[in-house]
């Protein structure tokens, strides 16, 4: 059982095309994120939402909006893609409890954009 | 804002001990990580401390943390040739969200 899913794994597109990359996690997490990793293997932290509520929101282009339709998913949809939007996806989740954050993440999505 | 600070890349032997080392700006950091990248995959947590400890073992895995020098390190005890990846530093806290280093690469040679 895989604890945090995303798909899809591979997404090759064009400049100018909407695409969505999707996450679910079934660990009963309250919190869940998305991270974008560049070719240098920065990791960089783009939303996250605690129980569908948003809570983060680093300074990211608007074309990029997270979707959380339930505690247990996390979509992320980007308009008009650019090439320097191409790097992998990462989405997370943690209990976030004062235990401190230990976060599960899924196997990524690399974003080729053409 | 928090800044972690690693080494990019450590080369080692099979058989030797590994070091990896971290450094972090924000003193008030409560919770330190080590995660895992294996090529192709996402971050795996491998052990995390507690800011009031000063060093936790975990069969091969030794964390030290040195809060006065906001130092921390990952000893592999005994390197594998499956334990080549990339290895992230963290820090938090409390609940705040996790400050990410830009990864050391592993890279252990048989």
């Amino acid at each position: 059982d895989t604890a945090v899913s995303q798909t899809p794994k591979y997404l090759v597109t064009q400049m100018g095309n909407d695409k969505s990359i999707k996450c679910e996690q079934n660990l009963g997490h309250d919190t869940m994120y998305w991270y974008k990793q560049d070719s240098k293997k920065f990791l960089k932290i783009m939303f996250s939402y605690n129980n569908k509520e948003l809570i983060i929101n680093e300074t990211v282009p608007n074309r990029f909006s997270p979707k959380s339709p339930d505690k247990a998913h996390l979509n992320l949809h980007i308009n008009s893609l650019e090439l320097g939007d191409s790097a992998v996806y990462f989405c997370a989740s943690s209990t976030n409890r004062e235990s401190g954050e230990k976060l599960f993440f899924g196997s990524g999505t690399q974003l080729s954009v053409l | 804002g928090e800044d972690v600070e690693q080494s990019l890349f450590l080369s080692v032997r099979e058989g030797d001990s590994s070091v990896i080392n971290c450094t972090y700006t924000d003193s008030s950091s409560t919770y330190l990580y080590w995660y895992k990248q294996e090529p192709g995959a996402g971050l795996q947590l491998l052990t995390y401390i507690f800011s009031n400890m000063d060093m936790k073992q975990d069969q091969r895995l030794t964390v030290l943390l040195n809060k006065k020098d906001k130092h921390l390190s990952l000893r592999i005890a005994d390197t594998q040739t499956g334990d080549s990846a990339i290895y992230f530093c963290a820090t938090s806290a409390g609940y705040s969200t996790l400050t990410f280093g830009k990864g050391t690469m592993l890279l252990v040679s048989p």
